[in-house]
């Protein structure tokens, strides 16, 4: 079974753009969820989707905002881009979704550069 | 919010030896506490969860600890190997938003 996969995998942006980050997950897995890694705060929850819909969301800027597609597949996009906004950029997908104590797995991340 | 503490600092041990890692954590208990182990470059991997109403659990050399009353889990590597060198991240989730401490780096000295 495909594991998680993340596109793309490095990106090098400047400040005010936006980015749009694309994640599928594994096949039957209909939650995904997006986190932000930074050496100084470590994994930040950004948001969960499940069945389309966002289910969860964490403390971060309406420039952070996503979607999920009917195939399960996600994407997420940042707009207005800034120099805070460097890091790896994480998705996990589940089967239900986090909130049930279930293993999420995880892809190997998208590495954002804001120049 | 939930705030979780892992060790900042890098663990150094040496092959063989058993690792330690803590996970103390703020506020409400956790209905469910993970264990992930993340290599540079590369998303984490799940490893082990342990339930509230758990206080241990093992998985092959790994075993768990979580004490409600401490707020604390540990997480022991036993028999340590140089291939056990990564970053160790605890998980926490009660309330539908899972929080992730920052991590533990071990290195197994050979």
């Amino acid at each position: 079974k495909a594991g998680v996969t993340q596109t793309p995998r490095y990106l090098i942006k400047t400040r005010g753009q936006q980015v749009t980050l694309s994640c599928s997950p594994i096949s039957g897995h209909r939650s995904v969820s997006w986190y932000q890694q930074t050496p100084g705060q470590g994994l930040q929850f950004l948001f969960e989707y499940f069945s389309e819909t966002q289910r969860n969301k964490g403390n971060f800027p309406g420039r952070f905002s996503g979607r999920q597609f009917s195939n399960s597949r996600s994407e997420m996009n940042v707009s207005t881009l800034e120099l805070g906004d460097s890091a790896l950029y994480l998705c996990a997908s589940s089967r239900s979704g986090q909130a049930l104590g279930e293993t999420q797995y995880f892809g190997p991340g998208t590495r954002l550069l804001v120049l | 919010s939930q705030k979780i503490e892992q060790n900042s600092e890098a663990l150094n041990i040496q092959e063989g030896k058993t690792a330690t890692l803590t996970c103390n954590y703020t506020n409400y208990s956790p209905a469910y506490l993970q264990w992930y182990r993340q290599d540079p470059g590369r998303g984490p991997v799940f490893l082990l969860l342990i339930r509230e109403n758990e206080k241990e659990k093992r998985k092959e050399r790994l075993k768990v600890t979580f004490d409600t009353t401490l707020k604390q889990s540990l997480f022991h590597i036993t028999a340590s190997q140089p291939a056990d060198s990564a970053t160790y991240l605890c998980a926490l989730d009660r309330y539908q938003k899972v929080t992730f401490g920052t991590g533990t780096k071990l290195q197994v000295i050979p």
